[in-house]
C-alpha cells in the first residue's frame, strides 16, 4: 500500500456545478496522476504533476484542471461538471529511485456521477 | 498511433484452466512493462512488472510474463487459474519515448467459473 487516500470516495452531483476530487500522499513521491477509468477505455490520463506546482495536461484534460500547493496533495477539479465526466477516477504516484520509482501505486478511487 | 492493445476483451474459463492474456503494444525504445489487476470494486493493483534482465518475469499470486521484443509484446500467464482471479487486468507500458507517463490498455475481464 502506497499511502493514497482519495476524497470523496463517492459522489453525486449536478450538470453545471464545480466538482474537486482530492488525493493525499504520506510518502512524499514527487509525481501524482489523475486517470479516469470508463468500460471499453481502460484509465486515460488526465493530469500530471512533476512537483508542487508544476503540472502537465494528459490526454483527456478538456474540462479538468489540476493544483498541487503541497507535495501530499494533488487536486483535481471539474469546472463545470458535464455528465460526460461521470466517470471512476484514480489517483496514483510514481516512486523516488530505484526500480519502486518507475512502477506507479494507485488509489482507492472516487466514484462520481454527473446527473 | 502509438498505443497498447489488449487481445481479448473478455475471457471466460474454468477453474484450474490456463491462461495467457495477450499485450502488445507500438512504443520505440526502451520501455518499462507492468501488469495490474482490479478485483470488482477495488483499485489496481501491480501483478508484476518488466524493467531489463531476464524477458520471464514473475509476479504475486503465480502469475508470470514475457517480454518478447521482436513481437513489441508482454503477455500474462497463470498455468492454473483460481475462482478469485475473477478481476480485470490492465497492461501498461512506460516508454522513453513518451516521457514520464505510463500508457494503460483497454483491459481485459476474466471470469473464472468454479
Amino acid at each position: 500500500d502506497a499511502g493514497i487516500t482519495q476524497s470523496p470516495r463517492h459522489k453525486v452531483t449536478e450538470t453545471g456545478t464545480p466538482v474537486t476530487l482530492r488525493c493525499h500522499q504520506t510518502e512524499n513521491h514527487r509525481y501524482m496522476y489523475w486517470y479516469r477509468q470508463d468500460p471499453g477505455h481502460g484509465l486515460r490520463l488526465i493530469h500530471y504533476s512533476y512537483g508542487v506546482k508544476d503540472t502537465d495536461k494528459g490526454e483527456v484534460s478538456d474540462g479538468y484542471s489540476v493544483s498541487r500547493s503541497k507535495t501530499e496533495d494533488f487536486l483535481l477539479t471539474l469546472e463545470s461538471a458535464t455528465s460526460s465526466q461521470t466517470s471512476v477516477y484514480f489517483c496514483a504516484i510514481r516512486g523516488g529511485s530505484g526500480p519502486r520509482g518507475e512502477t506507479q501505486y494507485f488509489g482507492p478511487g472516487t466514484r462520481l456521477l454527473v446527473l | 498511433a502509438q498505443s497498447v492493445s489488449q487481445h481479448n476483451h473478455h475471457v471466460i474459463l474454468s477453474e484450474a484452466a490456463s491462461l495467457e492474456l495477450g499485450c502488445n503494444y507500438s512504443y520505440g525504445g526502451t520501455v518499462n512493462l507492468f501488469w495490474y489487476v482490479q478485483y470488482p470494486g477495488q483499485h489496481l493493483q501491480l501483478l508484476l512488472k518488466y524493467f531489463s534482465g531476464d524477458p520471464l518475469v514473475k509476479g504475486i499470486k503465480g502469475f508470470e510474463a514475457e517480454f518478447i521484443k521482436s513481437k513489441f509484446s508482454f503477455n500474462l500467464r497463470k498455468p492454473s487459474v483460481q475462482w478469485s482471479d475473477t478481476a480485470e487486468y490492465f497492461c501498461a507500458v512506460k516508454s522513453d519515448n513518451y516521457g514520464q507517463n505510463f500508457v494503460f490498455g483497454p483491459g481485459t475481464r476474466l471470469s473464472v467459473l468454479p
